[in-house]
């Protein structure tokens, strides 16, 4: 069936620095998600990515989504203490059930 | 943004005995919700798919008679854990589709049901 993968599923950053996640589909997706879920929250929808090599930006938060419409991913500037939780990209497969990638947990260090 | 609650937040129950979750979309109308199972630190899974007013469908491997979903309005499921054990333990997301359009699939997620089965 369809795979969502996400990496890194870790990641340490010192607080200022940049942070990127990356997700990768098996298939061809129509389009991606992205959650962030805080610790101990619940995931909290974030964006969504429809049309090929779309950029998109909120705030210190950039999301793309591949040529392909196979890969996406998520940069954050300049990391602050409140980016502190896991970061999922998710899509939908060919029954529009979303698939949720395994995350990749961002911890910032003071 | 739209808002989905869910109750209750936590729950501890006797290994045999059943618990019912209750998810509903306070401010919109939910044709569809989901049903997700995510044990710690791990990514949620997707369970069940919640249709108002139809059968529920169910992913591989979930099984339908331990798990009751009822989808009885369009702002109410509900999910049963029946003749729950230690292995149900495990936090329970629900989520609404709020259909924006054609190509508009956001969903709201609830807070979570964290189930505890001693």
């Amino acid at each position: 069936g369809q795979q969502v993968m996400q990496i890194p599923q870790y990641q340490h950053v010192q607080e200022g620095e940049d942070f990127t996640t990356y997700c990768n589909s098996s298939t061809t997706l129509s389009n991606i998600q992205w959650y962030k879920q805080r610790p101990g929250g619940h995931p909290v929808f974030l964006i969504q990515l429809v049309k090929s090599g779309e950029v998109k930006k909120q705030k210190r938060l950039t999301f793309q989504f591949g040529e392909a419409k196979k890969n996406s991913s998520l940069h954050i500037t300049a990391t602050q203490t409140t980016d502190v939780g896991t970061y999922f990209c998710a899509g939908p497969d060919r029954d529009d059930k979303i698939i949720f990638g395994k995350g990749t947990r961002l911890h910032i260090l003071p | 943004g739209a808002v989905v609650s869910q109750h209750p937040s936590r729950v501890i129950c006797k290994s045999g005995t059943s618990v019912k979750i209750e998810c509903r979309s306070l401010d919109f109308q939910a044709t569809t919700m989901f049903w997700y199972r995510q044990f710690p630190k791990q990514s949620l899974m997707l369970m069940a798919t919640s249709n108002e007013g139809s059968k529920a469908t169910y992913e591989q491997g979930v099984e339908k008679d331990k798990f009751l979903i009822n989808h009885a309005s369009l702002t109410l499921s509900t999910l049963t854990v029946t003749s729950a054990h230690p292995e149900d333990s495990s936090f329970y997301i629900c989520s609404a589709r709020e259909v924006a359009g054609i190509f508009s699939y956001e969903q709201y997620f609830g807070p979570g049901t964290r189930l505890t089965v001693t």
